[in-house]
């Protein structure tokens, strides 16, 4: 069935240091990759996206890569702050005239360590 | 902050009962969806709506139903409740069913916490 697993769960950090989170779709009709962002008890909130047919984004410190043909997408936030603490959450969507359907991740614990 | 507002903010039911939770949508957004997050997990699809229409379902029993009205708002309704079915409800709208781009993605609410005991 449709799946999206991410990688790691816990991901803790020294500030200044990268941090990368990895995300594994199934469906290969996915053509749309969200990156969610959700502080404790607050809602998700999008940071950065890529489409299908892109294979790398960035905005500022943060970047996203897709490779399609492993099914792989990967988050990627350089320089981190104590203020990048929080969940983040991959997705995929796949979609057309027929509907829409966004598949999560389980979330990566981002801890940044001042 | 965005547009989009989900009320309650907070409800607890009984097992069997059933429950209707709502959402309005940001101002120009005409596709609303719906996910439901167990604590310590992702949000799951449960479907969307656009134009008063269901638009792509999850894997969610049809005891899960929705509603969007001509203003775009919507409703959640979920009869006959389990306790599994305790959980933070997201609805996120959209300016269209698959919008791209960072200013036309979907925004989510701040979630009703159900709690079915």
């Amino acid at each position: 069935g449709e799946n999206v697993e991410q990688h790691p769960s816990t991901l803790s950090v020294q500030e200044g240091d990268s941090a990368v989170i990895k995300c594994t779709y199934s469906d290969s009709a996915s053509n749309y990759f969200p990156w969610y962002k959700q502080e404790l008890g607050k809602r998700p909130q999008l940071i950065i996206d890529i489409r299908s047919n892109v294979g790398e984004k960035k905005d500022q410190r943060i970047a996203v890569t897709l490779n399609k043909t492993a099914k792989h997408f990967s988050l990627h936030i350089t320089e981190t702050q104590p203020e990048d603490s929080a969940v983040y959450f991959c997705a995929a969507r796949k979609g057309g005239s027929g509907g829409f359907k966004t598949i999560f991740g389980a979330g990566t614990r981002l801890f940044v360590k001042a | 902050e965005t547009g989009v507002t989900q009320s309650p903010t907070h409800l607890i039911k009984t097992r069997g009962q059933q429950v209707t939770l709502r959402c309005s949508s940001q101002s120009g957004h005409n596709t609303v969806s719906w996910y439901q997050q167990a604590l310590g997990q992702g949000p799951q699809f449960i479907f969307q709506y656009y134009r008063e229409e269901e638009n792509g379902r999850g894997n969610f029993p049809p005891r899960f139903s929705g509603l969007q009205f001509p203003n775009y708002s919507s409703e959640l309704n979920v009869n006959a409740l389990e306790l599994d079915d305790s959980a933070l409800y997201l609805c996120a709208s959209s300016r269209g069913p698959g919008a791209v781009a960072k200013n036309t993605e979907a925004f989510f609410g701040q979630g009703t916490r159900l709690t079915v005991v």
